[in-house]
């Protein structure tokens, strides 16, 4: 156990539905990530949220919308998605936001399996 | 661009034998080299790092060396055992803008050890 708790573990939804995952954090941290994780690709940062505000979007299509409402808890709403949004998607903390010569340590959760039919 | 190159992508080894990963960076700037282990339907899980003041870190069977003039960072397992099949992930923290650092990941490593 991390201390990161991510819901549901598996997905499947058709690319009309709208669908939320969840991540829950219990470290007392203050940044939170979204990743996607595809077949032989590299962890892709998707959202970095610090102190509640939204510090990165690496690019990413609308149809992912973050939401952090504390800095204990962080959704990801889904919508239209593609088949080629399958993938797992893992939720991250650290104690540290990413400060310009710091190092921080990211605590990842299970992740949530997603598949888009 | 900036990115993290990681290498073997598939490692088979026999148990008892040590296992080498090796990554590069390309931001000098990097100074917070972590190294992941990922078990099957797991999230990854830290294992090791190590920041740019020393050259090396050992905990039990897992080291890590770094050298920054050349960028790379390699972990080290020895005596393996079954359980240490997975796939192992190394990162680095690279400058994204902004005063704000963020992990750049490599592409990972499957190792299986052979009982």
């Amino acid at each position: 156990e991390t201390g990161v708790t991510q819901t549901p573990r598996h997905l499947v939804m058709g690319m009309t539905n709208k669908k939320s995952l969840k991540c829950e954090q219990h470290l007392g941290h203050n940044a939170m990530y979204w990743y996607k994780q595809s077949a032989k690709k590299p962890l892709e940062l998707m959202f970095v949220y610090n102190f509640k505000e939204q510090t990165e979007n690496n690019s990413v299509p609308s149809r992912f919308s973050p939401e952090c409402p504390n800095s204990s808890h962080l959704f990801l709403h889904l919508h239209t998605l593609q088949p080629e949004d399958s993938a797992l998607y893992l939720c991250a903390s650290s104690a540290e936001p990413g400060l310009a010569g710091g190092g921080e340590t990211q605590y990842f959760g299970p992740g949530t399996r997603l598949l888009v039919l | 661009g900036e990115n993290v190159e990681q290498h073997p992508s598939t490692l088979s080894v026999q148990e008892g034998d040590s296992a080498v990963i090796k990554c590069t960076y390309s931001d000098s700037a990097s100074n917070y080299f972590p190294w992941y282990k990922q078990e099957l339907g797991k999230g990854p899980q830290l294992i090791i790092d190590i920041r740019s003041n020393v050259g090396e870190k050992k905990d039990q069977r897992i080291a890590v060396t770094l050298n920054k003039t050349a960028k790379h960072f390699s972990l080290h397992i020895t005596e393996t055992q079954p359980e240490d099949s997975a796939v192992y992930f190394c990162a680095a923290n690279l400058y994204s803008g902004a005063g704000s650092y963020q992990l750049t990941f490599g592409k990972g490593t499957k190792l299986s050890v052979i009982p």
